[in-house]
């Protein structure tokens, strides 16, 4: 079983739709966690930090949920430049190496 | 942001002979630096992890004889992919993780294709 597990999509969804992805994470001990969006040959680029109370950045909202090691990305509003690949991340600690998961990709229809 | 440079960006090579790619932190000291390599459609996968001055540490299956890593500097790491086949073709990518924080800036990928 990967360590971080993720719905590889593709999600396609219509111009103004919201979308939501999730992760699940086995290692109890994670302490950090991301998303990362990566455009089609590009390198992973880091969309925000998620925080335990949630956190919210223009139409992008992350949540975490450490008792069901669960974390999730909600997008609202969604526009043609959000299609990508999503990538969760997850960190054991500080100075540990980040762990990817297998990403999913959205695709957002005009 | 902090910036991290890659080269060649692209690069074509036969097989059996060995590539060479750089990595390097422009702005800042990097004393790890992270090799990934990512197939077509598949996520990153942590090839080693290599640390200043020290013997990079390598992934499980990631045969280090094949790939080479030296970390000489604070400012450049290299990879290089020896004796290379079609099957090394992939997307690599390094990223390098400042000593102040524990943010890691990926590099923008070389793309290699093994003829």
């Amino acid at each position: 079983r990967k360590e971080v597990e993720q719905d590889p999509g593709p999600f396609n969804v219509p111009e103004g739709a919201t979308v939501a992805f999730n992760c699940t994470y086995s290692n109890s001990a994670s302490q950090s966690f991301f998303w990362y969006r990566q455009d089609c040959r590009k390198e992973p680029k880091l969309l925000m930090s998620v925080y335990s109370s949630g956190n919210e950045d223009g139409r992008f909202t992350a949540q975490l949920n450490r008792a069901s090691q669960y974390i999730s990305l909600l997008i609202r509003d969604s526009k043609l430049s959000d299609s990508a690949t999503y990538l969760c991340v997850v960190k054991h600690s500080n100075a540990s190496k980040i762990i990817f998961g297998s990403g999913t990709r959205l695709s957002i229809q005009p | 942001g902090a910036v991290v440079s890659q080269h060649p960006s692209r690069v074509i090579c036969k097989s059996g002979t060995s590539v060479k790619i750089e990595c390097r932190s422009l702005d800042f000291q990097a004393t790890t630096m992270f090799w990934y390599r990512q197939f077509p459609k598949q996520s990153l996968m942590l090839m080693a992890t290599s640390n200043e001055g020290s013997k990079a540490t390598y992934e499980q299956g990631v045969e280090k004889d094949k790939f080479l890593i030296n970390h000489a500097s604070l400012t450049l790491s290299t990879l290089t992919v020896t004796s290379a086949h079609p099957e090394d073709s992939s997307f690599y990518i390094c990223s390098a993780r400042g000593t102040a924080d524990y943010e890691q800036y990926f590099g923008p990928g070389t793309r290699l294709t093994v003829t």
